[in-house]
This record gives structure tokens, sequence and C-alpha cells, in this order.
């Protein structure tokens, strides 16, 4: 079945580290491709998307390319804060009209001053 | 526009208790989901829903778990005779019926995390 594999956690980066969490995927056909954030007591919030290949997602400075021939859709941002402390989840979807989101385990990043 | 509500945000059962979990969706939003976070992996499916319809349970246990999402109220989840394995988080998104669209976002509840002791 699909499914998604992301780097063990917890991360920790003084801020303005560069910062890249990987995200591999397997899916039978071509999956939109996401990453959500979860801050501390919220829910999962969509932090950015990407629905074709060699598509880049990007949103607040973070960056993800769909990579197909890797099947890979790493998360990179330039220069973290201590606002981006929080569990950063990798997902897929397959097709239009799909609804189920296969996520990764989650990345734990704590970005200290 | 407030976001997707979950309750209780935390709940402690004994076993062979029954748990009951909240969602209401965002205004406007009739399609309802829940995911489970067992520990140490990630959200899976469980269950899709509509108002009073059940479009896809493929992802709930075949006992003791059951879903609705009444005509008026919230979503409930409700776990029957809980055990340790059900410890878990559950978490609650909803999405609005957009027509035509390839990909309905959906936007997450902060979660309900149930310990059964």
């Amino acid at each position: 079945g699909d499914s998604v594999t992301q780097m063990e956690g917890p991360v920790t980066l003084s801020e303005e580290a560069f910062l890249t969490i990987n995200c591999t995927y397997t899916a039978t056909g071509y999956p939109s491709l996401f990453w959500y954030v979860q801050y501390p007591g919220e829910g999962l919030q969509l932090l950015l998307k990407a629905t074709k290949a060699d598509d880049k997602g990007s949103n607040k400075g973070f960056e993800a390319t769909y990579r197909k021939e890797t099947t890979s859709f790493h998360l990179e941002k330039g220069s973290v804060q201590v606002s981006d402390s929080a569990v950063y989840f990798c997902a897929l979807m397959m097709g239009a009209g799909s609804y189920q989101l296969t996520f990764g385990k989650g990345t734990k990043l704590s970005v200290i001053p | 526009n407030a976001g997707v509500m979950q309750n209780p945000r935390h709940l402690v059962r004994r076993r062979g208790q029954e748990a009951r979990l909240r969602c209401s969706p965002m205004k406007g939003h009739s399609h309802v989901y829940w995911y489970r976070q067992l520990p140490e992996e990630g959200l899976k499916f469980m269950v899709y829903l509509q108002k009073e319809n059940i479009i896809d349970e493929s992802g709930m246990p075949k006992e003791r778990f059951s879903a609705e999402f009444p005509k008026e109220g919230p979503s409930i989840l409700r776990i029957q005779q809980v055990v340790r394995g059900d410890s878990a988080a559950y978490f609650c998104a909803s999405s609005p019926k957009l027509a035509g669209s390839s990909y309905n976002e959906q936007f997450f509840g902060p979660g309900t995390r149930l310990t059964v002791l």
C-alpha cells in the first residue's frame, strides 16, 4: 500500500540554521504531496503542497519540491526561527476526488535561541 | 470563523468503559474525517462521513468502534469497551464541499488524547 517515510526526530537547531526534513514516499500512481505542521496544543495545519512532479510548494519561508525520480518531497527552510518549533508531518493523497491522507510519523523540530 | 473543535482534549478511561469523542467541523463544512495516531506512528485514516451518512469506514476497526455525523450537532466517534491498545490521539478534520475540485483541503482539530488505564 501507499506509505510515507520521514526522518526520525527530534531535530534540534539553533536559530537561523538551515533546516532539511527528509520525506520519501511509496505509491502506485502519482500522488499529491503535503507538509502539515502542528504547533503545541493545536491541530495540524497545511503548510504547503505539490500536486505533480517538479512542482515546488512554498509557504512562510518553507519549500519542498516534488521529485518523482527519487520519490521524495524534502522540506527545507534557509533560516529557522524559534517560532518554527513544531511537529512536521509529510503526507500524500492519491488522485482527483480522493480524501484519504497517508501520513508519515512526524518529525519534532525544536529551535533554540 | 472558528476552526475545527474537538472535545474533550484529554480523556481517561478504564478498561471496559466507553469513550465518546466529539468533533464540530468548521462552519459551512459538511465533510468530516477521523484519523487515529498511535504512539510512535503517523496518523491513520479511520472514517469519512457526511451529514447522516458514512461514506467510507474502511479504516475503522470492525468491532467496538462506531462513528456518526447527525443532521444536527457534532460528529461522534464512539469506542465501546475500551482496551489499552485504544490509547492514542484521535484527530478530526473537516472540509467544505468543493464541486469539481481535485482536492478538498482538510482542516484539522487539535485532537483528543485518549488514555486507557
